[in-house]
């Protein structure tokens, strides 16, 4: 079974910083990879996808994530961090008809 | 607004009741999945259902099953409910369920046992 591994389980960072959260993967096949958000008392919002081709994936507010099948990593990155951003972050990786979810990581954006 | 809808949001019941979560995926998607959240297991895949058939079966009780019907809308009863039971559930929906395809979440459903 494919599994991720979320590096960090929390990670407080000053508004306008730069942020990157940490996801490791186990495969032997091919893989996808997801990064979801989710704010507080919602559901979980897809951030971006790899699927294949490029490694340097971009999502949707300012987030981006590197696909790096070395280190098998997919690491999460945003520039320039806002308070809004503040919620839980899960990678997955699809897996047998499911996404399996790594633990999450709770971004805290303090002014 | 994912266009998953989940009824109800929020469900308040005494330990071995029966209760039945529902789901209703975005218009065209076909798979169903159900995932349940608390603080102590993090995000546990339960069930994928496709087009009303059970596609992969996760750590899901025997005391909980589900059911996807022909309107594609899906059906999550837990019975004989335990306080450890007492979590966010979700439903998710996709195109197909493939590998390589996105699922989108509904709001969730928060069930407290007491």
């Amino acid at each position: 079974a494919q599994s991720v591994t979320q590096l960090d389980s929390q990670v407080p960072v000053f508004e306008e910083a730069p942020v990157e959260l940490r996801c490791n993967y186990s495969s032997s096949v091919s893989v996808y990879l997801f990064w979801y958000v989710q704010y507080p008392n919602q559901g979980l919002q897809l951030l971006l996808k790899y699927l294949s081709g490029s490694t340097l994936v971009k999502g949707i507010n300012g987030f981006e994530a590197e696909f790096n099948k070395s280190q098998t990593s997919f690491h999460l990155r945003k520039p320039s961090v806002h308070i809004s951003d503040t919620a839980e972050y899960f990678c997955a990786v699809s897996d047998s008809y499911k996404l399996s979810f790594g633990a999450g990581t709770t971004v805290t954006v303090r002014a | 607004d994912s266009g998953v809808t989940q009824t109800p949001k929020h469900l308040i019941t005494a330990t071995g009741q029966r209760v039945t979560l529902r789901c209703s995926p975005r218009s065209g998607d076909l798979s169903v999945y159900w995932y349940q959240q608390s603080l102590d297991q993090g995000l546990q895949f339960l069930i994928h259902y496709y087009n009303g058939e059970e596609r992969a079966k996760g750590n899901i009780l025997e005391r909980f099953s589900a059911q996807q019907f022909p309107d594609l809308h899906s059906e999550l009863n837990l019975s004989s409910l335990e306080l450890g039971d007492s979590a966010l559930y979700f439903c998710a929906s996709s195109v197909e369920g493939g590998r390589n395809t996105e699922a989108f979440f509904g709001q969730g459903t928060r069930l407290t046992v007491v």
